[in-house]
């Protein structure tokens, strides 16, 4: 199993709308939580931290559950600029830091 | 500089060739990390190193590949002997302390081996 396993995707949604990705992790020891978005071609960047308490940014609502070892991602009234990979990271100590497979989000006029 | 730079932007070698991939990550930047990424895959752990000190190598696929920040600033990534598989885009990211900050990624090198 691998240790962050995300949705597969492509998720294909018309701008507007709402949509979710979870990812989960292996290991309990895991201390720091984010969502990373990489475009076509372009290196990955930093979209938001995942806090335990849960935040919000813009139309961006990001989930923690510890109890279940999942994170989620919430993107309200969809844009086409949406359109990317979202990569799910976790940091289980220190430096070592997994990050997932990938979903990819295509947002359609 | 402004952000991390990685150079060659892109690379072809011939199988068996050997490469070196050259990342300047953020000035001031303790940790250095090295990813390697395959088509649709996300970014896969190679090494990491806090200063100038490799504390972790446990992802590089084989004994072909060496990676080193003498002097705690600019990283190497040396590929020998090169294999098709070794074809992936290898990504350097830097941060202020560690994983538990913002990793800053640079362009990445787009190797192809021939």
């Amino acid at each position: 199993r691998k240790e962050v396993e995300q949705d597969p995707g492509p998720f294909n949604v018309p701008e507007g709308a709402t949509v979710a990705f979870n990812c989960t992790y292996s290991n309990s020891a895991s201390q720091s939580f984010f969502w990373y978005r990489q475009d076509c071609r372009k290196e990955p960047k930093l979209l938001m931290s995942v806090y335990s308490s849960g935040n919000e940014d813009g139309r961006f609502t990001a989930q923690l559950n510890r109890a279940s070892q999942y994170i989620s991602l919430l993107i309200r009234d969809s844009k086409l600029s949406d359109s990317a990979t979202y990569l799910c990271v976790v940091n289980i100590g220190g430096f070592k830091t997994i990050f997932g497979a990938g979903t990819r989000l295509f947002v359609k006029a | 500089g402004a952000g991390v730079s990685q150079s060659p932007r892109y690379k072809v070698a011939k199988r068996g060739q050997d490469v070196a991939l050259r990342c300047d990550p953020i000035s001031g930047h303790v940790s250095l990390f090295w990813y390697q990424q395959a088509l649709g895959q996300g970014p896969e752990f190679l090494t990491y190193f806090q200063n100038e000190a490799q504390l972790d190598k446990s992802g590089l696929p084989s004994d072909r590949f060496f990676a080193e920040r003498p002097e705690g600033s600019v990283s190497t990534l040396k590929i020998q002997r090169t294999q098709q598989e070794d074809s992936a885009v290898y990504l350097c990211a830097s941060s202020l302390i560690d994983g538990n900050t913002e990793a800053f990624f640079g362009q990445g090198t787009r190797l192809t081996v021939v």
